[in-house]
């Protein structure tokens, strides 16, 4: 069974200059999360899916952070203008139900960004 | 609102030997779930053991075993006969429920610890 994929693996860019990282979850699964992980930190909720509707953003800066999933399938998270704070892994992670099993979250490899 | 801290930034082990990995946690909430997760330098996390709250027993999976003390709201880990392919950051996470009583899977997270085995 395929993993949850991300792409790209790797971004460098300005500060100010835009990004959008793309996560593809494990087929089926309905529940998508996207989570921050700065140097040095444990990964940090930024937002939740289940299908297409959003769960929890709580933890999301929406005045420059953007996430979607149209299709109730593969996401999209955008900065737009990213800062030098923004620079961190973003994490994907998919489970098949809203409430998962312990050992039902699975995570992908992570976007690592740099901000310069 | 809660909190996961593990006091450790790095630990040292030697292989074959054992090692234990702090946790502690912060909530109000009297139904919780306790994680223990491993990332690798290839950067995903991979679920190694599950404590919850109203548990009894202590988790155990393989190598791995979970020293949980509820009063003291600690949940170390304990990796048994280390190996070389154990270096890398482990971190603990809590799940709570939501208001609901059913969790959404929103994991916290602490800082990490990295853990080095030498041969």
């Amino acid at each position: 069974e395929a993993g949850v994929a991300q792409s790209p693996r790797y971004k460098i860019i300005e500060k100010r200059q835009s990004v959008a990282f793309w996560c593809n979850p494990i087929s089926g699964h309905a529940t998508l999360y996207w989570y921050q992980q700065i140097l040095g930190q444990g990964p940090k909720l930024l937002i939740q899916f289940q299908n297409n509707g959003v769960v929890d953003d709580s933890q999301l800066p929406k005045d420059r952070f953007s996430a979607e999933r149209l299709k109730g399938v593969d996401s999209t998270l955008k900065i737009q203008p990213a800062k030098l704070e923004d620079s961190a892994v973003y994490l994907c992670a998919s489970s098949l139900a809203l409430d998962p099993r312990p050992n039902e979250q699975f995570f992908g490899p992570g976007t690592r960004l740099t901000v310069l | 609102a809660q909190k996961i801290t593990q006091t450790q930034p790095g630990m040292f082990v030697q292989e074959k030997e054992a090692v234990t990995l702090d946790c502690t946690y912060d909530t109000s909430d009297q139904s919780y779930g306790l994680f223990w997760y491993k990332q690798p330098s290839s950067g995903e996390m991979i679920f190694l053991i599950y404590q919850g709250s109203y548990d009894e027993q202590n988790a155990t999976e393989g190598r791995y075993s979970l020293n949980f003390q509820k009063a003291r709201k600690s949940a170390n880990l304990v990796i048994s006969a280390s190996q070389l392919g154990d270096s890398a950051m482990y971190f603990c996470a809590m799940r709570r429920p939501s208001a609901g009583g059913t969790s959404y899977g929103k994991l916290t997270f602490g800082q990490g610890t990295i853990l080095t085995v030498h041969p």
